[in-house]
Parts: structure tokens; C-alpha cells; sequence
């Protein structure tokens, strides 16, 4: 059964700093992985879709990589500002995107 | 953790035809119920948002009219696929959040799968 963790649940940093964000997968037998971020009182926005078959995806400031073989993926975000406070979620498709797992998420607080 | 059922999981139908999707909160309320659609290779697409009692709000490109939805109480929010057509297969998946509480208190269902045929 396929479960997916993230660390930590919460990170609050100053403007400007470096960070990332952790997402641990199970099984590696998964079709695609994708990060997404939420705002309250909004749905999901897609971030990085990252296909099994890729290591690495980029997208401004942001960079998510992929490691099937230890069941990891990355979310790193670059000179992080107050825009970037939101939930983070990474997702793990098993087969064809008949099945999705979440993970519970990362609540982000950038300082001003 | 709060759980959010989404039904059917798989669905096939005719082309012509219509098919409800349900998605209900099992031990929370929510106000609003997210409804996304997935094409293969492609990342979730936020469809509308769901508000109890009110009309959905669509995203820019979404019929209204072919994607009827219906959130009549707080624990069920329903997307009907009106005249479904080849083009309509795809991954659909509904999310809620309790009444009231916004921070990291998402909720997914589980998805369904449609193909019309």
C-alpha cells in the first residue's frame, strides 16, 4: 500500500531564504509525482509534474527532483518571499492516474 | 484524519449519456468542495468550486452547462457530466476542507475514473 509523508508539517522562514520541502513515497512503482500548493480558502495549484521516468523539474524559482529507487521527491524553492506562505502537497499517481495519494502536506510561512 | 468518499471510483457509459459523480465529507462539513479534472500526462485542472447552497464557481474554459454541479448540503457535493462525450474521459477528483478551518485541513477523494465510449 503506497503511503506518502511529508517533513516537516510546518516551516516558517525569513524572507529570502532557501528552502526545502520533503516528500517520502513507499512504493516506487508510481506512473508520476506532482506538487501542488494551496491557498486558504482555495483549491490545489499545480506546481511540478514530474513523469517516473524524469529526475528533475523546473519551473522560476522553483525546482522538484525525483529519486524512485529511495522513494524521495524534493520541492526547492529559491529566495523564498511572503507570496510563497501556503500548504504544499506532493501527490504520487500509482498506475495512469487511477489512483492518487496525497500527502498530508507542508504549511509554509515566509516572514516578511 | 477526516475522510472524503468520492464514488464511483470507475465509471463507463455511452456517449449521449449522463454521469453523476459524488463526493461527500464522512465526518466533517464543508462549505466548499473542490472539483479537478486530469488529463493523461497532464496535471490536475481545478474544474469549479463548490458552495453549499449557492451556484459553483467555474474556471476560465469550463462549460457550465456540460458540468452540471450540485453542493446541496455540506456533506455532499455532486458533478454531473451532461451528454458525456469521448473527449469527457478522465480522471476526476473532488477535494473538501472543514467548515471554517483553512490551514493544512485539505481533503481528496480517492478519484474517478470515467471513459465514455
Amino acid at each position: 500500500k503506497q503511503e506518502v509523508t511529508q517533513i516537516p508539517a510546518a516551516l516558517s522562514v525569513p524572507e529570502g531564504e532557501n528552502l526545502v520541502l520533503n516528500c517520502s513515497f513507499t512504493d516506487s512503482a508510481i506512473y508520476n509525482l506532482q506538487w501542488f500548493r494551496q491557498d486558504p480558502g482555495k483549491g490545489l495549484t499545480s506546481l511540478l509534474l514530474i513523469q517516473s521516468s524524469q529526475r528533475e523539474q523546473t519551473s522560476g524559482r522553483l525546482n522538484a527532483s525525483l529519486d524512485k529507487s529511495s522513494g524521495r521527491s524534493t520541492l526547492y524553492i529559491a529566495a523564498s518571499q511572503p507570496g510563497d506562505s501556503a500548504t504544499y502537497l506532493c501527490a504520487v499517481f500509482r498506475t495512469s492516474y487511477d489512483k492518487v495519494i496525497f500527502g498530508p502536506g507542508t504549511s509554509l510561512s515566509v516572514i516578511p | 484524519g477526516a475522510v472524503v468518499s468520492q464514488h464511483p471510483s470507475r465509471v463507463i457509459c455511452k456517449s449521449g449519456t449522463s454521469v453523476k459523480i459524488e463526493c461527500r465529507s464522512l465526518d466533517f462539513q464543508a462549505t466548499t468542495m473542490f472539483w479537478y479534472r486530469q488529463f493523461p500526462k497532464q496535471s490536475l485542472m481545478l474544474m469549479a468550486t463548490s458552495n453549499e447552497g449557492s451556484k459553483a464557481t467555474y474556471e476560465q474554459g469550463v462549460e457550465k452547462d456540460k458540468f452540471l454541479i450540485n453542493h446541496a448540503s455540506l456533506t455532499l457535493s455532486t458533478l454531473t457530466v451532461t451528454s458525456a462525450h469521448p473527449e469527457d474521459s478522465s480522471f476526476y477528483i473532488c477535494s473538501a476542507s472543514p467548515t471554517g478551518r483553512w490551514s493544512t485541513e485539505a481533503f481528496f477523494g480517492q478519484g474517478t475514473r470515467l471513459t465514455v465510449v
